[in-house]
């Protein structure tokens, strides 16, 4: 197992409402993914966060947005959810020795009805 | 725009047998390609790695091979086992030294070991 976790493990949002997405990195992490898997797909990215500035964004739209801490945690925020919004959100870090290797925390299970 | 195939979507095989696992990304630049598991419910776990100066990798029943110039890229699993029982991810992406590239992920080949 990884010393990546996340929180809540599941969370159940109507559209229209916010939410937000917590995840703590591995100790000496200090670059945090974020990304969003729908039920039978591969992991999409929606962005990164490097020394708490955005790193790189995907496909995803303003109301998708993030912050990353000095202790190198990070949330997801998702405004106006959507009934699409609704997957398993992964957050990964990876060491500032290693600058590629991403480890995945649990995920939060979000349903939007 | 940025792609990983996946092929093939699903894979049965009998315990003891070998199994394959391809994909092809289309970013040239593309300089970093790992593999995951993801068992029913869990999180994917990075199994194996490779990057573009290396051509083949091994861990025990795994390895991975890696053609530039194809961009293609192949997980085999020798000597198979129930446990091995998952989802498979491949991913591309681009990173360098202080910048972790944004992974780009396959649609994921689920394998079924039958015992």
């Amino acid at each position: 197992e990884t010393g990546v976790t996340q929180s809540p493990t599941h969370l159940i949002k109507t559209r229209g409402q916010q939410v937000t997405l917590r995840c703590s990195s591995q100790s000496g992490h200090n670059t945090v993914s974020w990304y969003q898997q729908a039920l039978g797909q591969g992991p999409q990215f929606i962005f990164q966060y490097y020394r708490e500035e955005e790193n790189g964004r995907g496909n995803f739209p303003p109301r998708f947005s993030g912050l990353q801490f000095p202790n190198y945690s990070s949330e997801l925020n998702v405004n106006a959810l959507e009934l699409d919004d609704s997957a398993l959100y992964l957050c990964a870090s990876t060491s500032s020795g290693s600058f590629n290797e991403q480890y995945f925390g649990p995920g939060t299970r979000l349903t939007v009805t | 725009g940025e792609n990983v195939e996946q092929h093939p979507s699903t894979l049965s095989v009998q315990e003891g047998d070998s199994a394959v696992i391809k994909c092809t990304y289309s970013d040239s630049a593309s300089n970093y390609f790992p593999w995951y598991k993801q068992e029913l419910g869990k999180r994917p776990q990075l199994i194996i790695d490779i990057r573009s100066n290396v051509g083949e990798k091994k861990d025990q029943r795994i390895a991975v091979t890696l053609n530039k110039t194809a961009k293609h890229f192949s997980l085999h699993i020798t000597e198979t086992q129930p446990e091995d029982s998952a989802v498979y991810f491949c991913a591309a992406s681009i990173g360098w030294s202080g910048n972790t590239g944004k992974l780009i992920f396959g649609q994921g080949t689920t394998l079924q070991v039958k015992p």
